[in-house]
């Protein structure tokens, strides 16, 4: 079946550094890729949509400029947090749609958890 | 604006026990409903998804769910838990349209199923 690899799986730094965070579609391609992010004991919430060729779309709230999302091929996004603070530790996870298969869910990469001290 | 709320965020049945997890949601226009499934230490698995006709969905697993649109529901349901089926349940919603990659979740329900 689809998957999708999402790299680190856990990353812990200090305080004001950038990490970046890789999500591959191993075996299709995806046009369009999305990064969620889940607090403690809460839900996933859309960060953005992240677009082959084009510029993301960030979610109302998200500050684009802290998130910086690159999606240079059709079956790789980048998601980089800049100069990162202990408020920005959580899990992060991405999903891709498969651009070939027509009105099909997502599929999801197993999430990343960084710890910022 | 657009919302899913899960009614229960802890649930502990005995092997074999019916399940029926609920799901409302909030949305104007076309919807789309999915319940995902999260094993500990997986990602996310889909296991159904609604997107129009029949509003009884069978899923994978044994799972299944009624899309109940003047309810705004969508629970999911099993007659019969395993042991297995200890995990958390994930249901989503995103809008028709090219926005339908775009998913709002629930805040989950957590699953312990005692042999």
């Amino acid at each position: 079946g689809a998957v999708v690899s999402q790299h680190p799986s856990w990353v812990i730094c200090k305080s004001g550094t950038s990490v970046k965070i890789e999500c591959r579609s191993l075996d299709f391609q995806a046009t369009t890729m999305f990064w969620y992010r889940q607090f403690p004991k809460q839900s996933l919430m859309l960060m953005a949509t992240s677009n082959e060729g084009s510029k993301a779309t960030y979610e109302q709230g998200v500050e684009k400029d802290k998130f910086l999302i690159n999606h240079a091929s059709l079956t790789l996004s980048t998601l980089t947090v800049t100069s990162a603070h202990p408020e920005d530790s959580s899990f992060y996870i991405c999903s891709a749609l498969n651009t070939g298969s027509g009105n099909q869910p997502q599929h999801f990469g197993d999430g990343t958890r960084l710890s910022i001290l | 604006a657009q919302s899913v709320s899960q009614h229960n965020h802890h649930v502990i049945l005995s092997e074999a026990a019916s399940l029926e997890l609920g799901c409302n949601y909030s949305y104007g226009g076309t919807v789309n409903l999915f319940w995902y499934v999260q094993y500990p230490g997986q990602h996310l698995q889909l296991l159904l998804k609604y997107f129009s006709g029949d509003p009884l969905v069978k899923g994978i697993k044994g799972f299944e769910a009624e899309f109940i649109k003047s309810k705004f529901s969508f629970n999911l349901r099993k007659p019969s838990v395993q042991w297995s089926d200890t995990a958390e349940y994930f249901c989503a919603a995103s809008a028709g349209g090219t926005s339908y990659g775009k998913l709002t979740f629930g805040q989950g329900t957590i699953l312990t199923v005692h042999p």
